[in-house]
């Protein structure tokens, strides 16, 4: 079975500029988390998609946002990057929403300069 | 507000020591407490643990809850240098909201 797959691995962008990342979840997960990791704050939750709707949303601001399409896929937008954006982007798919196993992708490390 | 304390920060053994880390929590009526091995990039799951008192064990790890006194310990036996990592803990809670916290980790380096 496929694991999550994250895309891309790697981007580098801008102050003020925008990025799209993408994360598909393990075949016949319907759950998809999104975290950033930072080497200061750890893992912080950002928010979490089940059957195309957010479930449950961290403390960031509204510059973060997602979705999920109705293949479980999911998309973290955020617009107007800092440079404290800077961090590993994360997802997990779990098979259920909330407190379940979840399973991690490689992450999109990304750079703002 | 929800916190989870890992402990120690890090660790320095040798191959064959036997390691306890810790995991302590205050979270909002807790639901499940999650293990991981992070590596280089994703972390990987290793337990997860919902009753107290109730081992989960793999291999040379096992982990157990305590949901009285609010912590959780990994062990690990017979470490190898494959056993370097950080490990996470992460807890979930419902205060209306669902999400896990997690731990800083506990960097754990085994020599040779």
């Amino acid at each position: 079975k496929a694991g999550v797959t994250q895309t891309p691995r790697y981007l580098i962008k801008t102050r003020g500029q925008q990025v799209t990342l993408s994360c598909s979840p393990i075949s016949g997960h319907r759950s998809v988390s999104w975290y950033q990791q930072t080497p200061g704050q750890g893992l912080q939750f950002l928010f979490e998609y089940f059957s195309e709707t957010q479930r449950n949303k961290g403390n960031f601001p509204g510059r973060f946002s997602g979705r999920q399409f109705s293949n479980s896929r999911s998309e973290m937008n955020v617009s107007t990057l800092e440079l404290g954006d800077s961090a590993l982007y994360l997802c997990a798919s779990s098979l259920r929403a909330s407190y379940n196993e979840q399973f991690f992708g490689p992450g999109t490390r990304l750079t703002v300069l | 507000e929800d916190k989870v304390v890992q402990s120690p920060l890090s660790l320095v053994v040798h191959e064959g020591d036997t390691v306890t880390l810790n995991c302590s929590y205050e979270v909002t009526n807790f639901r499940s407490l999650l293990w991981y091995k992070q590596e280089k990039k994703a972390p990987t799951f290793l337990f997860m643990l919902t009753s107290s008192g109730i081992e989960k064990k793999s291999g040379r790890l096992s982990s157990i809850l305590d949901k009285k006194e609010l912590f959780s310990i990994l062990n690990i036996t017979a470490t190898q240098t494959g056993d370097s990592a950080i490990y996470l803990c992460a807890v979930g809670g419902d205060s209306g909201t669902y999400k896990y916290i997690f731990g800083t980790g506990t960097r754990l380096k085994v020599l040779a």
